[in-house]
């Protein structure tokens, strides 16, 4: 079936880093999807993305659709605590030949020691 | 606040018992699902509904049941529970299946079979 490999799969952050994470996959999607999961809650969408080549930002967050529709990028930039978190890319074609959103494994962001 | 609502929260069931976890939303969403969320396995989706009366299997279905009487409820239902269906399960919800605009999920029910 259809799956996204994101990595990396965890990474330490320092206040005022910045941070970079992708997902690629063999298939091809029209639209990718970027969601925040905090501890205890369900994920909330980032950003969306719908035309090869896009790039978005939210605040201090750009993501990017890659031009062949395989993948995605994420960077946040001068990270805060508050980004602490798990990030998951998601995908689907939306239109004709349409499936559920499918989802990465997840980012794990932590806090520096 | 408009939105997905699970109940419980949190649930601890024995080997062999049955249950019931509920998920409600009142965003007049025609698409709803349920996934698991398992460490280092991301989001599998279990089951899902593109309407009222319509359900259909995701990736890891076995041992789950679905129905969808209304547009607002689709309550997910584990007959005879197994240590193996341990996990944190989130609803969610959406104008259509292949929308635009994603999922909207609700705050997760985090389940122990022992």
């Amino acid at each position: 079936g259809q799956q996204l490999n994101q990595s990396p799969q965890s990474m330490f952050i320092q206040e005022g880093e910045d941070v970079s994470m992708n997902c690629t996959s063999s298939s091809i999607f029209n639209t990718w999807l970027w969601y925040k999961q905090d501890p205890g809650e369900g994920p909330v969408l980032l950003i969306a993305l719908y035309k090869a080549g896009e790039l978005t930002s939210n605040g201090r967050l750009t993501a990017q659709f890659g031009i062949t529709r395989k993948d995605s990028f994420l960077n946040i930039s001068a990270s805060i605590p508050s980004d602490v978190g798990i990030y998951f890319c998601a995908a689907l074609n939306y239109g004709g030949s349409q499936g559920n959103l499918i989802f990465g494994k997840g980012t794990k962001l932590s806090v520096k020691p | 606040n408009a939105g997905v609502t699970q109940t419980p929260k949190f649930q601890v069931l024995k080997t062999g018992q049955s249950m019931t976890l509920q998920c409600a939303q009142d965003m007049n969403h025609e698409y709803m699902s349920w996934y698991r969320q398992d460490p280092g396995m991301g989001l599998r989706l279990i089951h899902y509904s593109v309407g009222a009366g319509i359900t259909d299997q995701g990736e890891v279905p076995n041992g789950y049941n679905v129905s969808r009487s209304t547009t607002e409820d689709f309550p997910l239902r584990l007959l005879s529970a197994a240590p193996s269906q341990t996990s944190v399960y989130f609803c969610a919800s959406s104008y259509s299946r292949g929308t635009i605009y994603g999922y909207t999920f609700g705050s997760g029910t985090r389940l122990t079979v022992v």
